[in-house]
């Protein structure tokens, strides 16, 4: 059974830097790329970047909106996906999902996501 | 950026009726699109892929169409498990883009 199981969120204060986990199983994580999108309160999906498969050489694509201040990377010795938010702001206040690409290449369509890890940003 | 706008939004429907959302991408994204259902407190769940195939294990009732910038998401008989809220999500283009949502309410 494939599984993505996020960790790592919690409260953090503005400026601050958290890094959250995607540990996966039930599949060959170094034949897919995977995806970051989050949510904010009661609103909708926003897609934050992907990382490659191995295969083609684990590089990434960002929003805009994260570049320059969000890192993901990926250990596929230990099947997990990493997210690195620095210089936090309350607007960064979210649910995380980390999702599977149906693909190694490209971001792609979105075949499995984890339940999500919560960051609130608040003073 | 792709902007992807979805319609009506929200829509009230009954059990038994057959509802029809609509997504527009503001430039060509040819069929690179998907469907996703939400429901509260649980992750987007993949319906439909690259505008019209349907994803392993999602009811047949569903069904996706279109290409270029404009697409339909179909669901022929509601059911109550079907009142949730619908995006779009165009992967044509970096960066990948989704529509607002659609809430789907009982009537």
């Amino acid at each position: 059974e494939v599984q993505l199981v996020e960790s790592g969120g919690g409260l953090v204060q503005p400026g601050r830097s958290l890094r959250l986990s995607c540990t996966t199983s039930g599949f060959t994580f170094g034949d897919y790329a995977v995806n970051w999108v989050r949510q904010a309160p009661g609103k909708g999906l926003e897609w934050l970047g992907f990382i490659r498969s191995e295969a083609y050489g684990g590089t990434t694509e960002y929003a805009a909106s994260v570049k320059g201040t969000f890192t993901i990377s990926r250990d596929n010795s230990e099947s997990i996906a990493y997210l690195q938010l620095n210089s936090l702001k309350t607007e960064d206040t979210a649910l995380y999902y980390c999702t599977r690409a149906n693909t190694g290449n490209y971001a792609g369509h979105f075949d499995y996501w984890g339940q999500g890890t919560l960051v609130t940003v608040s003073s | 950026d792709i902007q992807m706008t979805q319609s009506p939004s929200p829509l009230s429907a009954s059990v038994g009726d057959r509802v029809t959302i609509t997504c527009r991408a503001s430039q060509n994204i040819n069929r690179w699109l998907a469907w996703y259902q939400e429901k509260p407190g649980k992750a987007p769940n993949l319906l439909i892929y690259k505008a019209s195939s349907l994803e392993s294990g999602v009811p047949s009732r569903f069904s996706g169409s279109g290409s270029g910038t404009e697409f339909t998401l179909t669901i022929s008989s509601l059911q109550p498990d079907d009142f949730a809220t619908y995006y779009c999500q165009q992967y044509n283009t970096y960066p990948i883009t989704f529509g607002q949502g659609t809430r789907l309410e009982i009537k």
